[in-house]
């Protein structure tokens, strides 16, 4: 069965807004991963997050690892049109195999 | 450095048709995997190897099999195709020092099997 959840699958939000995706993972992961997808596109990294507890930056991007290490969150600040895709988490979850969450699609609304 | 490649771009195929997917790096990444992603999904993890001539399944490897002769390239083979392998497959790779890290992905392969 999916072993790494996010919620919510879709969101919609007017330009301006602020978006947050979670992750929820059945086992404790090493690290995680979370990457965008434009529509039609391939995925592109984002960040790594390893450390429990751990908050990393980028512009209007915030992610965080739980304190377990068994979830993850991304937010957005004011979000932009530029911002539309889908956000997936992913981690080991079995040594060298990663899963994929399942993703949040986010539009914009200009 | 043109990253990871993977070719063809599409493919239509009949039942029970074979094909080989192609993906090749240039980044010297022991770390390559396979994944499918079908229409508002998520990726899910056909084949991975750490490095040539070492393979391992993934989540959903059936109907598939791969190989990785060198540590530039890592076919993925379909033999008798379903209309259920109708998906996008991307190759990604990933540098090891110590446990996997960021994922190069290729543009990926839009097989449609009729």
């Amino acid at each position: 069965g999916q072993q790494v959840m996010q919620i919510p699958q879709y969101q919609h939000v007017q330009e301006g807004e602020d978006f947050t995706t979670y992750c929820n993972s059945s086992t404790t992961l090493s690290n995680i991963q979370w990457y965008k997808q434009r529509p039609g596109g391939h995925p592109v990294f984002l960040i790594q997050l390893v450390k429990s507890g751990e908050v990393k930056k980028q512009k209007r991007l915030t992610f965080q690892f739980g304190e377990a290490k068994k979830n993850s969150s991304l937010h957005i600040t004011a979000t932009q049109t530029t911002d539309v895709g889908t956000y997936f988490c992913a981690g080991p979850v079995t040594g060298n195999q990663f899963y994929f969450g399942t993703g949040t699609s986010l539009t914009v609304i200009p | 450095n043109a990253g990871v490649t993977q070719t063809p771009k599409f493919r239509i195929l009949k039942i029970g048709q074979s094909m080989t997917l192609q993906c090749t790096q240039d980044m010297n990444h022991n770390y390559m995997y396979w994944y499918r992603q079908d229409p508002g999904m998520g990726l899910k993890l056909i084949y991975y190897s750490v490095g040539a001539g070492i393979t391992d399944k993934g989540e959903v490897p059936n109907g598939y099999n791969v190989s990785r002769s060198t540590t530039e390239d890592f076919p993925l083979r379909l033999e008798l195709a379903a209309p259920s392998q109708t998906s996008v497959y991307f190759c990604a790779s990933s540098y090891s020092a110590g446990g996997p890290s960021e994922q190069f992905f290729g543009p990926g392969t839009r097989l449609t099997v009729l």
